[in-house]
């Protein structure tokens, strides 16, 4: 089974700095994929950035980044110079790639409230 | 990426009755999801719709309670059956793109039961 813990329920950052949320994960599998996403106010759900477990590279995404350390099954997401239009509710996800039945069914953590103050 | 669209995007139903959710992809998909986040949680998985094949559902959810159709590769429907107001959600429909492994979502269903 997989497990996704985000331990932050909330985090505040002033606008124009950078800010980690922090995601750690369990897994069997070897070959899954990470997700985060952003939700709104309005509920949809904005996909931000993937980093696939065998990907060597951290995967970026304009403002976004993702600090994937494998043996420390850790995936935090960076946002750098934050806006305020980045308050929001943040998950991270996973997912194994691994084929059959699993392929696309996402585990999420209780996600974190990010709040950029002017 | 895939672009989603659901109906409606929001509904506020009486007790007992029945609301069928669309979702609509622009490519074909093999598979669809369907995710139910209740008041303050996360978004938990209610069943995988293939084309052409019965749904595959979670533990804790029925097909009675939320029977899908899947008539096409670019098309799904979710019911919510005799409701309840524990079934007030934002219910959300979800595919994978095959060749970069990302998975989208709609923009949601926000569903209150009076």
């Amino acid at each position: 089974a997989q497990k996704i813990t985000q331990t932050q329920p909330g985090m505040f950052v002033q606008e124009k700095e950078a800010v980690t949320l922090d995601c750690t994960y369990d897994t069997s599998d070897q070959s899954y994929g990470l997700f985060w996403y952003k939700q709104p106010s309005s509920g949809e759900m904005i996909f931000l950035i993937y980093q696939g477990s065998y990907d060597e590279q951290n995967a970026t995404e304009g403002r976004y980044s993702l600090n994937f350390q494998k043996a420390r099954k850790s995936a935090n997401l960076v946002i750098s110079a934050s806006q305020l239009g980045d308050s929001a509710m943040y998950f991270c996800a996973m997912n194994s790639n691994a084929g059959g039945t699993s392929y696309g069914k996402l585990t999420f953590g209780q996600g974190t409230i990010l709040t950029v103050h002017p | 990426s895939a672009v989603i669209s659901q109906k409606p995007s929001r509904d506020i139903c009486q007790r007992g009755t029945s609301l069928t959710i669309q979702c609509q992809v622009d490519s074909q998909v093999t598979m669809m999801f369907w995710y139910r986040q209740q008041p303050g949680q996360s978004l938990t998985l209610i069943a995988t719709a293939n084309q052409g094949s019965e749904a595959t559902y979670e533990s804790g959810f029925v097909i009675d309670k939320f029977p899908i159709s899947r008539p096409n590769l670019t098309f799904s429907t979710l019911t919510v059956s005799n409701m309840s107001p524990e079934d007030s959600s934002i219910y959300l429909c979800s595919v994978v793109d095959a060749v970069t492994d990302t998975q989208y979502f709609g923009p949601g269903t926000r569903l209150t039961v009076l």
